[in-house]
């Protein structure tokens, strides 16, 4: 099946510093990457689709300046959060798959808390 | 148009019973809905998924009943056991965009 890896799964920053999440497709291609956010009792809220070879697509209301995606290979998509603040904290969840083979497949995860 | 409505907020069960979810779309486009399992903590986990063209899937003890005219789906969970409770999503979607989202079930399975 499929799995997608995510790391780290937690990690606490300062406020003003950048943190990077990595998101890998192990045993399939993905083209297509999404990336989700999620408040504690809440649902996953989208922030960006992530495209291999180009710009990602992100939601209304989702700063792109802020939330830095890149996609650069078929097996790997990153979130970069920068010049993080405590508002930034959250549970991050990247997404990943195609409904014929394997359906969707969700990383573990990443909680950041900005400190 | 592309929301997933969901309910109950929050379910209580006794151990054997059976847990039942209720959803319903609004996008009459969207050909594939999910339904996915998530621990405190993870990310969320596929358990069954189906496409319109069937009213009924059934993985062990997780069942999806699909009502088209209805624009309603369900997932039931029979003998539920304690090891199942968790926050359950439905979802649905077209093609390969991304998925649209309930709000979330809390089951709990009490003994």
């Amino acid at each position: 099946g499929a799995v997608v890896s995510q790391h780290p799964s937690r990690v606490i920053c300062k406020s003003g510093t950048s943190v990077k999440i990595e998101c890998r497709s192990l045993d399939f291609q993905a083209t297509t990457m999404f990336w989700y956010r999620q408040f504690p009792k809440q649902s996953l809220m989208l922030m960006a689709t992530s495209n291999e070879g180009s710009k990602a697509t992100y939601e209304q209301g989702v700063e792109k300046d802020k939330f830095l995606i890149n996609h650069a290979s078929l097996t790997l998509s990153t979130l970069t959060v920068t010049s993080a603040h405590p508002e930034d904290s959250s549970f991050y969840i990247c997404s990943a798959g195609d409904r014929i083979n394997y359906g969707y497949t969700f990383g573990s995860g990443t909680r950041l808390t900005v400190v | 148009q592309q929301q997933v409505k969901q309910s109950p907020q929050s379910l209580i069960v006794q151990k054997g019973g059976i847990s039942i979810i209720n959803c319903a779309y609004e996008n009459t486009a969207f050909d594939y809905f999910p339904w996915y399992q998530q621990f405190p903590g993870k990310g969320p986990a596929l358990l069954i998924a189906i496409r319109p063209d069937v009213s009924e899937k059934k993985e062990g003890r997780f069942t999806i009943s699909f009502n088209k005219s209805a624009k309603q789906f369900s997932l039931h969970i029979m003998d539920s056991q304690p090891g199942d409770s968790a926050t359950y999503f439905c979802a649905g979607n077209l093609g390969n965009t991304p998925l649209v989202f309930g709000k979330g079930t809390r089951l709990s399975v009490i003994a």
